[in-house]
């Protein structure tokens, strides 16, 4: 089983549209998550932490389910610039120091 | 914010040749950098974690022979792909960790723009 799962995709979304996903983990231990977006051939950037709480930024609501081990990701009213690919990124704090785990990533296709 | 730079952005190079790429951290300071691979259509993978003035922690399965990761300074981390071949060419990223003064959680990852490297 891979440490950080999620679904490829590709979520084809109609513009303005609602679209989920989650990503599963698999070490009960890790303790930070991170919701990336990387656009084709550049590098990923930031997204948002993922807090247990639940958090939400603008159209975007990211949500910790600790007890089945998994995060999600919402995007509302999708737009256009939103198709990317979402790469779920956990964080394993070790003796040796902090181990980011990047998932496969989801492709998100927004169309008009 | 914080930047981080890494060169080239692209290279092709010759088979046998050896490569190397920069990373540097603009306005911060780096104990640690992290040097990923990607391969198209897949995730990023670690590499090996670079801290300054000491040896690279390397991933299972990364030769640490073939990839020399030297962290020579606290903005500087270089990664030389030696007698690169063509199943080494890829997209090389490397990441820095930034202490934030303001979060407690802890340190914030910047990425670098990323090195296309084509082995011909």
């Amino acid at each position: 089983r891979k440490e950080v799962e999620q679904d490829p995709g590709p979520f084809n979304v109609p513009e303005g549209a609602t679209v989920a996903f989650n990503c599963t983990y698999s070490n009960s231990a890790s303790q930070s998550f991170f919701w990336y977006r990387q656009d084709c051939r550049k590098e990923p950037k930031l997204l948002m932490s993922v807090y247990s709480s639940g958090n939400e930024d603008g159209r975007f609501t990211a949500q910790l389910n600790r007890a089945s081990q998994y995060i999600s990701l919402l995007i509302r009213d999708s737009k256009l610039s939103d198709s990317a690919t979402y790469l779920c990124v956990v964080n394993l704090i070790k003796a040796a120091g902090n181990k980011l785990t990047f998932g496969g990533g989801t492709r998100v296709l927004v169309k008009p | 914010g914080a930047v981080v730079s890494q060169h080239p952005s692209w290279v092709i190079c010759k088979s046998g040749t050896s490569v190397k790429i920069e990373c540097r951290s603009l306005d911060f300071q780096a104990t640690t950098m992290f040097w990923y691979r990607q391969f198209p259509k897949q995730s990023l993978m670690l590499m090996a974690t670079s801290n300054e003035g000491s040896k690279a922690t390397y991933e299972q399965g990364v030769e640490k022979d073939k990839f020399l990761i030297n962290h020579a300074s606290l903005t500087l981390s270089t990664l030389t792909v030696t007698s690169a071949h063509p199943e080494d060419s890829s997209f090389y990223i490397c990441s820095a960790r930034a202490l934030d003064r303001f979060e407690t959680s802890g340190n914030t990852i910047y990425f670098g723009e990323g090195s296309w490297l084509t082995v011909v």
